[in-house]
């Protein structure tokens, strides 16, 4: 099945600071999206993002298809941005989409 | 406009027992996924359905794992014999259609088997 790699596995900033995390997937996919977990282990979809670029408020994500790469960009970080951020991507096989999520980037923002 | 559903929040049952978890999905949205998240890990897919039909379940244990959509609404997913290793969170995602749209995720049911 398609591999999904997120990078870095953790980060640490001090609020105020800009950060990209990155996802990597090995195959072609018909969408990818970006989540972000809570602490309190809810999952909040952030972007629905198969290609292209989308901002929303101090965060924008990218996506290029074509070189199997997305990155999400967190912009004058806050200390609710904490949390375990995802990215998943669906690939069409044999008429089925498979969801498939990365392991995520553990992100700690200190005050 | 609510949100998914999940019931009950938490349950901690002895290995061998049953147990069933509930979810209610947003309103008007077909797609519906059951996950389970171990610690430290991404969600996995266990079955999708479009409607009543269920459509991706190549995951689910199906030796021990059953799962239901009466009516293309509510689902519920059961586990039975529970074994030591299904200890983790249970996770429902809804979204309005294949490849349409972003899901949605309940808060999801934390299972601990002893």
């Amino acid at each position: 099945g398609i591999q999904v790699e997120q990078s870095p596995p953790d980060l640490i900033l001090q609020e105020g600071a800009n950060s990209t995390l990155r996802c990597n997937f090995s195959d072609s996919v018909n969408n990818l999206q970006w989540f972000h977990q809570n602490p309190w282990g809810q999952l909040i979809n952030l972007f629905y993002i198969p290609s292209g670029t989308k901002q929303n408020g101090r965060l924008s994500a990218t996506t290029v298809a074509t070189e199997r790469y997305s990155l999400l960009y967190i912009s004058s970080s806050q200390t609710t941005d904490s949390g375990v951020y995802f990215c998943a991507v669906e690939q069409a096989s044999g008429g089925s989409y498979i969801p498939t999520f990365g392991r995520g980037t553990s992100l700690i923002v200190h005050p | 406009e609510a949100g998914v559903v999940q019931s009950p929040r938490y349950k901690i049952i002895e290995k061998k027992q049953p147990v069933a978890f509930w979810c209610n999905p947003i309103s008007g949205h077909n797609t519906l996924y059951w996950y389970l998240q171990n610690l430290g890990q991404g969600p996995e897919l266990l079955i999708r359905y479009e409607n009543e039909e269920a459509v991706d379940d190549s995951q689910l244990p199906k030796d021990r794992f059953s799962a239901e959509r009466l009516k293309g609404v509510d689902s519920t997913l059961k586990i039975q014999p529970a074994e030591l290793g299904d200890s983790a969170v249970y996770l429902c995602a809804s979204s309005l259609g294949l490849n349409k749209d972003t899901q949605y995720f309940g808060p999801g049911t934390r299972l601990t088997v002893l």
